[in-house]
This record gives C-alpha cells, sequence and structure tokens, in this order.
C-alpha cells in the first residue's frame, strides 16, 4: 500500500534559520502531496499541496516540490519565526481519496 | 471550500463508557473518513464511511469497538466504545474533494 516516510523529530533551530523537512512516499499511480501543520492544542490545517509532478506548493514562505523521480515533497522555508514552531505532517492523496499520513515532525523554533 | 463541523471538540470520559462523537459537513459528499491520532503520534485511518453501506475498518479497528453510521451524505457519527484511557487520542472526521481533504477541529477525548 501507499506510505510516507518524514524525517524524524524534534527539529529545533534558532529564529531565521533555514528549514528542511524531508519527505518521501510510495504510491501506485501519481497521488496528490500535502503538508499539514498542526499548532500546539489546535487541529490539523493544510499548509500546501502539490497535485502533479514538477509542481511547487507554497504557502506563508514554506514551499515544496513534487519530485516525482526522487519521491520525494520535501518541505523548505528561508527563514524560521518562532511562530513556526508546530508539528508537521507529510501525506499523500490517493485516488481511494484516502490520506496517508507519514510520522509527523516536531519543529522548535527558539528566538 | 465546504465546512466540516465536528463536536464535541473535547470531553473527558470514565472508563467503560461510550463517547459519540459528530461530524457535519455543509455540503454532500460521497466517502467520509475517520482519524485516530494518539498522542505524540502521526494519524491513523480508522475506517471510511460511505452512505448506505457499512463503514470499511482498517486493520486493527473494528466496529463493535468503533461503530460508525452515515444515515445522509452530509453526516456522520464514529462511537467510542467501552473506553480505556488506551483510547485517549483526537479523533477526527475528514472528506476528500478534488485534490483535496478536508479536516474536522477534532476531538480530544482523554479516558479517566
Amino acid at each position: 500500500g501507499d506510505s510516507v516516510t518524514q524525517m524524524e523529530g524534534p527539529v529545533t533551530l534558532s529564529e531565521e534559520a533555514f528549514l528542511t523537512i524531508n519527505c518521501t512516499y510510495t504510491a501506485t499511480g501519481y497521488p496528490s502531496l500535502f503538508w499539514y501543520v498542526q499548532y500546539p492544542g489546535e487541529g490539523l490545517q493544510l499548509l500546501l499541496k502539490a497535485t502533479k509532478a514538477d509542481d511547487k506548493g507554497s504557502n506563508k514562505g514554506f514551499e515544496a516540490t513534487y519530485r516525482k523521480e526522487t519521491t520525494s515533497f520535501h518541505l523548505e522555508k528561508g527563514s524560521v519565526q518562532v511562530s513556526d514552531s508546530a508539528v508537521y505532517f507529510c501525506a499523500s492523496h490517493n485516488a481511494g481519496n484516502m490520506l496517508t499520513f507519514g510520522g509527523g515532525t516536531r519543529l522548535m523554533v527558539k528566538p | 471550500s465546504a465546512v466540516i463541523s465536528q463536536k464535541p471538540s473535547r470531553d473527558i470520559c470514565q472508563r467503560g463508557t461510550s463517547l459519540t462523537i459528530q461530524c457535519q459537513v455543509d455540503s454532500q459528499v460521497t466517502m467520509m473518513f475517520w482519524y485516530r491520532q494518539q498522542p505524540g503520534q502521526s494519524l491513523t485511518l480508522i475506517a471510511t464511511a460511505n452512505q448506505g453501506s457499512e463503514a470499511t475498518y482498517e486493520s486493527g479497528f473494528v466496529i463493535d469497538k468503533f461503530p460508525i453510521s452515515r444515515p445522509n451524505l452530509t453526516f456522520s457519527t464514529l462511537t467510542v466504545s467501552n473506553m480505556s484511557p488506551e483510547d485517549s487520542s483526537i479523533y477526527l472526521c475528514s472528506f476528500s474533494f478534488v485534490t483535496e481533504a478536508f479536516f474536522g477541529q477534532g476531538t480530544r477525548l482523554t479516558v479517566v
């Protein structure tokens, strides 16, 4: 079945540092790919998405590019802020309409 | 985009009791999904609920423990039965529309 693997956390960075959270997937066909964010005590929110190869999703300074050749969808941000501290989930969306989630990566940004 | 409302948002329950979680969508959707997020972990799919048929459960989840109703295309319930502290989790409903999934706000359940 489909699976999503993302780097384990926690990831601890200083404010304004560069962020990369790796995500790779296995799937039959061509899934859509997502990053969700969960701030402390809150529900899941869609951060960005890409629906086909070479698409780049972006939002709030975060970016991720759908790389079919490496089956990856790494999340990046050039300069993180304390307010970015959260848990980030990579997910794939297949033809069966269900989401497959990675294990989540906790990001902690220190001032 | 469609709105999905889930309630209760949180509850503290005694072991051995049951809790029913409701999700209401403001448009008709074919499939709804129920997920569990145990403390510090990722989301795990419990079951897929289609209107008019029995829910399809993932490995490790059974209907007696997590009965689901789907009476129409805008509503679904998940019951957590005979609860134990191990059931303490966040439960989320979800549906897909085109290429995107939408989530309810989640129900944070604590079993004492």
